[in-house]
């Protein structure tokens, strides 16, 4: 079964430092990699996926994550953090097929200026 | 395009009561979920339908929990009767997998559900 983990509930960082969400994941085959954002009162919002090819995947707003196949993460980064990036990160995976996404718990970030 | 649109954002309603919630999905996609999002539990997937034929619906919590699509472009989640630890928030998303597969998900805004 594929799965998905978080390991920080909470994530501070101070406004022009670089910021890093952690995800970990676990899926037989080959593993697809999302990262959505949800603002307060909002849906959740997509960032990037990674499905194949280069292992830095570039999104919105400035974010990249990385994929690792020997650590099996795909951690979220920015170089340099904004106070209006401050909302819930959610990673999720999907395995074969044309199955739902998995998602973790969720990571809130917090950007202090 | 108006995205995936929810209705209502927000319901209060008293134990034992019927409640409905509705999602319209972006024209043309062809999957379409039901997540509930809470503190304790995060976000969990309750059922999901392609081409308007439920796939999965191992995630509905109880009896007391239905959904429907009666065609592609509606569907509600029906939770009779609601008892107060229903209450969270409901987010239908919807998709494109027909031609790709590795399409994202689309996310409406919600319907907050309270029940007292």
């Amino acid at each position: 079964a594929q799965s998905v983990a978080q390991p920080e509930d909470q994530v501070n960082v101070a406004e022009g430092n670089p910021l890093t969400v952690k995800c970990t994941y676990s899926v037989s085959g080959n593993p697809y990699l999302f990262w959505y954002v949800q603002y307060p009162n909002r849906g959740l919002q997509f960032l990037l996926k990674y499905i194949t090819g280069d292992n830095l995947v570039k999104g919105s707003y400035g974010f990249e994550a990385e994929f690792n196949k020997s650590q099996t993460s795909f951690h979220l980064k920015k170089p340099s953090a904004l106070v209006s990036d401050s909302a819930l990160y959610f990673c999720a995976v999907r395995g074969r097929g044309n199955t739902p996404l998995v998602f973790g718990k969720g990571t809130r970030l917090s950007v202090i200026a | 395009d108006a995205g995936v649109i929810q209705s209502p954002r927000h319901e209060v309603t008293e134990m034992g009561q019927e409640v409905t919630l509705r999602c319209k999905p972006i024209s043309g996609h062809d999957y379409l979920f039901w997540y509930r999002q809470t503190m304790m539990r995060g976000l969990e997937l309750l059922i999901y339908f392609n081409n308007n034929v439920p796939i999965d619906d191992s995630g509905m919590p109880e009896d007391r929990f239905s959904a429907k699509m009666p065609n592609a472009s509606f569907s509600t989640l029906k939770i009779q009767p609601s008892e107060p630890r229903d209450s969270a928030v409901y987010f239908c998303a919807s998709k494109v997998g027909r031609d790709y597969i590795y399409n994202e998900q689309f996310f409406g805004p919600g319907t907050r559900l309270t029940v007292l």
